[in-house]
């Protein structure tokens, strides 16, 4: 049973449409993060979250991404207007320490799978 | 930017024979992770290594950081069945909150 919950599992949506993607951290965690990854490619870093605000996001994160922590508990991804190139697996990850330093790495979720048609 | 890359992409391995996987990176990490992902799952953390020339060992895993903190890799011997599946390391420079993957390296075994 994976300590990071995400829903949906599955997410279907047309071209242009906006998408929320939910990460429920069952412990208490301080940094978040998520993560993409292309079908048979790598894994891709979107965006880190700490403290309630962005601490780092990549090339990829552009202005139809956006991240928030509305309820001090679920930390949602937003995709705006999707695109067919916006098809993969996002998992969103948790760890107690900066980069999951002391032996505990990151904890993934079991990702949601967003398909653009 | 920083890149994490990882040879080889592909391992077949006969089931009982050791492999080895590597992971490079062009700048001096702080650390490096690494991960296995089985078909359809998702990663999961395996181990870290923080200290140059670190090796660690899990039962018929070892890992092990370069001396001068830019490459690792990870050893497995006599290959079970259940060892199927993508093996990733992951690193970061330092203080950029952004811990990048490598490609991965794909085992399958035969029986």
């Amino acid at each position: 049973e994976p300590e990071v919950t995400q829903t949906p599992s599955h997410q279907v949506t047309q071209m242009g449409q906006e998408v929320i993607l939910r990460c429920v951290p069952i412990s208490n965690h301080l940094y978040f993060y998520w993560y993409r990854q292309i079908l048979g490619q790598k894994v891709e870093f979107l965006v880190s979250f700490y403290n309630n605000e962005i601490s780092e996001k990549s090339e990829i994160f552009d202005d139809q991404f956006s991240v928030e922590r509305p309820d001090g508990s679920n930390f949602t991804l937003k995709i705006r207007s999707t695109k067919l190139e916006d098809s993969a697996m996002y998992f969103c990850a948790r760890s107690t320490t900066p980069f999951g330093y002391e032996d505990y790495g990151y904890t993934f979720g079991s990702g949601t799978r967003l398909t653009v048609v | 930017g920083q890149q994490v890359m990882q040879i080889p992409q592909y391992q077949h391995v006969q089931e009982g024979e050791d492999f080895t996987t590597y992971c490079n990176s062009s700048t001096t990490l702080s650390n490096i992770q690494w991960y296995k992902q089985r078909p359809g799952g998702h990663p999961v953390f395996l181990i870290q290594l923080v200290k140059s020339g670190e090796v660690k060992k899990q039962k018929r895993l070892t890992f092990q950081f370069g001396e001068a903190k830019k490459n690792s890799s990870l050893h497995i011997t006599a290959t079970q069945t259940t060892d199927v599946g993508t093996y990733f390391c992951a690193g970061d420079t330092s203080n950029d909150y952004k811990l990048s993957f490598g490609a991965g390296t794909t085992v399958t075994v035969r029986a």
